[in-house]
């Protein structure tokens, strides 16, 4: 199957610093990818959609200029998060879909980064 | 807009018997699609199993199967023979037809005693 890898795993990092979290499809091409967010024990909450070559679209309350996304290849997209404070610490989560793709494949999803801000 | 609904947040199962995970859905989309996911303590998001609002027959894969009750709005996941390895939190996701956007229930954290 597909694959979606995301790095930085874990992340920790001082309050007022950013973090940048690269979401990568290693054997297909991206048309969109998507971020969310997870709190401990909670659902999983979309954050935007990337699109190569365009901005992305976000959700309703999500900062934009918070949480910058690039989609700079059909392969790659990155989250910057910007002046992280400690609220900002989540597990963050991004999924992939293909260009060709069955329907059961929609979205391939990477391991996650875990961001804990001091 | 989307709307899914997982009432029961948590569930314990003795091993080798067969558990529900219950999931009632909101739509106005036409065509939609319904996915169920396993995520582990290590946070990785699994695919367990997918039904289409106009597939006639109800979805299997191994020891799941989803009871897919279009006019009641339900899609609730079975698991058969429990493992100590189902132990997870499962997930109820829908997307709609126009633009891929997954929405998530709540969950429900599964817990499979020996």
């Amino acid at each position: 199957g597909a694959v979606v890898s995301q790095h930085p795993s874990r992340v920790i990092c001082k309050s007022g610093t950013s973090v940048k979290i690269e979401c990568r499809s290693l054997d297909f091409q991206a048309t969109t990818m998507f971020w969310y967010r997870q709190f401990p024990k909670q659902s999983l909450m979309l954050m935007a959609t990337s699109n190569e070559g365009s901005k992305a679209t976000y959700e309703q309350g999500v900062e934009k200029d918070k949480f910058l996304i690039n989609h700079a290849s059909l392969t790659l997209s990155t989250l910057t998060v910007t002046s992280a404070h400690p609220e900002d610490s989540s597990f963050y989560i991004c999924s992939a879909r293909s260009q060709v793709t069955r329907i059961t494949d929609t979205q391939y999803f990477g391991p996650g980064t875990r961001l804990t801000v001091l | 807009a989307q709307k899914i609904t997982q009432t029961q947040p948590g569930m314990f199962v003795q091993e080798k018997e067969a558990v529900t995970l219950d999931c009632t859905y909101d739509t106005s989309d036409p065509s939609y699609g319904l996915f169920w996911y396993k995520q582990p303590s290590s946070g990785e998001m699994i695919f367990l199993i997918y039904q289409g609002s106009y597939d006639q027959q109800n979805a299997t894969e191994g020891r799941y199967s989803l009871n897919f009750q279009k006019a009641r709005k339900s899609a609730n996941l079975v698991i058969s023979a429990s493992q100590l390895g189902d132990s997870a939190m499962y997930f109820c996701a829908m997307w709609g037809s126009n633009d891929y956007k997954l929405s998530f229930g709540a969950g429900t954290t599964v817990t499979v005693r020996a």
